[in-house]
């Protein structure tokens, strides 16, 4: 999956309990993205990074936040997992941005309990 | 609010047919548009992606038909296979949010034999 790994790949949680995700890529790609894919809502958009510590909001990031302190890692933490934070979570990277060739990872089954 | 409205939820086609996906949007300012496909377990693959500037694009028998005045593309899968059966999304992305994509929900395609 273009040397995108993501971790862990199924997690359990309870309510309340901070979580983080982990994305790694070997690319060097500049612009890495979180999405969660939920049934009926197709993929939406978390976080992004544009740079090393150079992350904005997407459409749906209350609950969440990022951190990309090297251009091959960039964390999702969820403060205080909730029961509707349950969802499937994808890392995609790109090179040039634009939102061109966006390459996803294999993604991160999240449930909370 | 969805950026990018997908129809329909699900479509099944026999084999051979051609599964039409259609999207429309509103932003004008949107100026390239993909559209992925996604296998059960598998994170999102591009497939096809166009800009504004052509109608159509073709890549095997995969047709993205565009129309920006009805601000309105499409997806024509031709000589349709059971291999073809996915999840599809279509996308949009702008310049000014770190070109992420905004994607349509999704269309689950089934080919049957």
């Amino acid at each position: 999956d273009a040397g995108i790994t993501q971790s862990p790949r199924h997690k359990v949680t309870e309510t309340g309990t901070p979580v983080t995700l982990r994305c790694h890529q070997t690319e060097n790609h500049r612009y890495m993205y979180w999405y969660r894919q939920d049934p009926g809502h197709g993929l939406r958009l978390i976080h992004y990074s544009y740079g090393v510590k150079d992350t904005d909001k997407g459409e749906v990031s209350d609950g969440y936040s990022v951190s990309r302190s090297k251009t091959e890692d960039f964390l999702l933490t969820l403060e205080s997992a909730t029961s509707s934070q349950t969802s499937v979570y994808f890392c995609a990277i790109s090179e040039r941005g634009r939102g061109e060739k966006l390459f996803f990872g294999s993604g991160t089954q999240l449930s909370v309990l | 609010q969805q950026q990018v409205k997908q129809s329909p939820q699900s479509l099944i086609v026999q084999k051979g047919g051609i599964p039409i996906i259609n999207c429309a949007y509103e932003n004008t300012a949107f100026d390239y548009f993909p559209w992925y496909q996604q296998f059960p377990g598998k994170g999102p693959a591009l497939l096809i992606a166009i800009r504004p500037d052509v109608s159509e694009k073709k890549e095997g028998r995969f047709t993205i038909s565009f129309n920006k005045s009805a601000k309105q593309f499409s997806l024509h899968i031709m000589d349709s296979q059971p291999g073809d059966s996915a999840t599809y999304f279509c996308a949009a992305s702008i310049p000014n949010s770190g070109y992420a994509l905004n994607f349509g929900k999704g269309t689950s395609l089934l080919v049957t034999p």
